[in-house]
């Protein structure tokens, strides 16, 4: 079964930075691309960041401040976010998924259940 | 990037009803797009990918359809448990991007 669960958030100072951890089972961790994905409170979702073998990619709104790695030894996905600002608050959820290889796209098909950041003073 | 423009906003529906919440891109996304459903305090669950392709474990009710730009999700009798809010994503680029939802409300 697979399964993706996110942890790290928290509260968080404006101006601070934060690591948000996602761990993969059930699949085989590396032979995927993965995405980070949040959804601010009462809002949408809103892509954040794609991570493949290859490639990394940002949204513009968190472009510059925010790094997505990755470790398949660990069967882990991370998100560092930066200079965190209230608009950061959101739950951010880890998705299996992303990118178009061979003229196939890759939707995403599983979620994990979210970690929730909070960016006040 | 490619926006997504999902309507309605809101829908009330009675149980039974046949609903019907379309999406348009700002630009051909061939048939790269997926319907979920949220429910509150819950993670997006997948019910559709490419456009009209149903997810393992989805109702038969759910079915999609369209391709280019003009998408259609519909629920053929819409049941209680189908009270939640709805969204489409294009998975075209790498960058996805979703409509703003839509919320199924009980009538």
């Amino acid at each position: 079964e697979v399964q993706l669960v996110e942890s790290g958030g928290g509260l968080v100072k404006p101006g601070e930075s934060l690591t948000l951890s996602c761990a993969a089972a059930g699949f085989s961790f590396s032979s995927y691309a993965m995405s980070w994905v949040r959804q601010a409170p009462g809002k949408g979702l809103e892509w954040v960041a794609f991570i493949s073998d290859a490639n990394n990619y940002y949204a513009d709104a968190v472009k510059g401040r925010v790094t997505i790695s990755r470790d398949n030894a660990q069967n882990s996905l991370y998100l560092q976010i930066n200079d965190l600002r209230a608009e950061d608050t959101a739950i951010y959820y880890c998705a299996r998924g992303g990118g178009c290889f061979d003229d196939i796209c890759y939707y995403p098909d599983y979620w994990g259940l979210g970690t929730l950041v909070t960016v006040s003073s | 990037d490619i926006q997504m423009t999902q309507s309605p906003s809101t829908l009330s529906a009675s149980v039974g009803d046949r609903v019907t919440i379309t999406c348009r891109a700002s630009q051909s996304i061939s048939s790269w797009l997926a319907w979920f459903q949220q429910k509150p305090g819950k993670a997006p669950s997948l019910l559709i990918y490419k456009a009209s392709n149903l997810q393992r474990g989805v109702p038969s009710r759910f079915s999609g359809s369209g391709s280019g730009t003009d998408f259609t999700l519909t629920i053929s009798s819409l049941q209680p448990d189908d009270f939640a809010t709805y969204y489409c994503q294009q998975y075209h680029s790498f960058s996805w991007t979703f409509g703003q939802g839509t919320k199924v409300e009980i009538k």
